[in-house]
């Protein structure tokens, strides 16, 4: 099993949705957690960085962590085309940081 | 801009050859830290280093070497190169050496033929 789950998409949805990206862990040391954005062959750009449970907003975006259930969220509200990209949460325990495999997202017009 | 730079950005090269790809941290970021993607791959890390010294190897081939220099730019050295190394290499950058998040650069896309 790997240590961090991302289901990989694509997912597809219209322009203005809300869209939810999730990521599931097993190591229960994990205690930072961020999300990633990667548009194409591009590097990845750190968008949020969460350290307790519960949630943070910037903007548009919303990141939840419930360390009870180790499982971690990131919603876009109004999603726009330009939102179209790879998303990849990741994690940090004390000395080790583990990616997820990334989601893709397609928002269309 | 994350402030780490890659170069080169772009390079083509020939099975067997030899290439070195370079990176400058984000100015004060003692971390410097190289991942492999491959096409619908996600990112493979190959190797850390702090400070100059090897702080985690991942899973980085035998023919792949780096080092981080007392200036804190670092090289990666990639041998005796097979098509299957085709990939974006990225660099990212740290303060510390661990517990931080990790700023990238926006890779080197190496193409073997």
């Amino acid at each position: 099993q790997k240590e961090v789950e991302q289901d990989p998409g694509p997912l597809s949805v219209p322009e203005g949705a809300i869209v939810s990206l999730n990521c599931t862990y097993s190591n229960s040391a994990f205690q930072y957690f961020m999300w990633y954005r990667q548009y194409s062959r591009k590097g990845p750009e750190l968008l949020m960085y969460t350290y307790s449970s519960g949630n943070k907003e910037d903007g548009r975006f919303t990141a939840q962590v419930d360390k009870s259930s180790k499982y971690i969220s990131l919603f876009i509200r109004d999603s726009q085309p330009s939102d179209s990209a790879t998303y990849l949460c990741a994690m940090i325990a004390t000395d080790k940081l583990i990616f997820g495999t990334g989601t893709r997202l397609q928002v269309f017009p | 801009d994350s402030g780490v730079t890659q170069t080169p950005k772009h390079l083509i090269t020939a099975t067997g050859q030899r290439v070195t790809l370079r990176c400058s941290p984000r100015s004060g970021d003692l971390s410097v830290y190289w991942y492999q993607q491959s096409l619908d791959q996600g990112l493979q890390f190959l190797i850390q280093y702090y400070n100059g010294e090897e702080r985690a190897k991942g899973n980085i081939l035998e023919r792949f070497s780096a080092q981080q220099f007392p200036d804190l730019h670092s090289e990666l050295n990639l041998s005796s190169l097979e098509l299957g190394d085709s990939a974006l290499y990225f660099c990212a950058s740290s303060p510390q050496s661990s517990g931080n998040t990790i700023y990238f650069g926006e890779g080197s896309w190496l193409t073997v033929v």
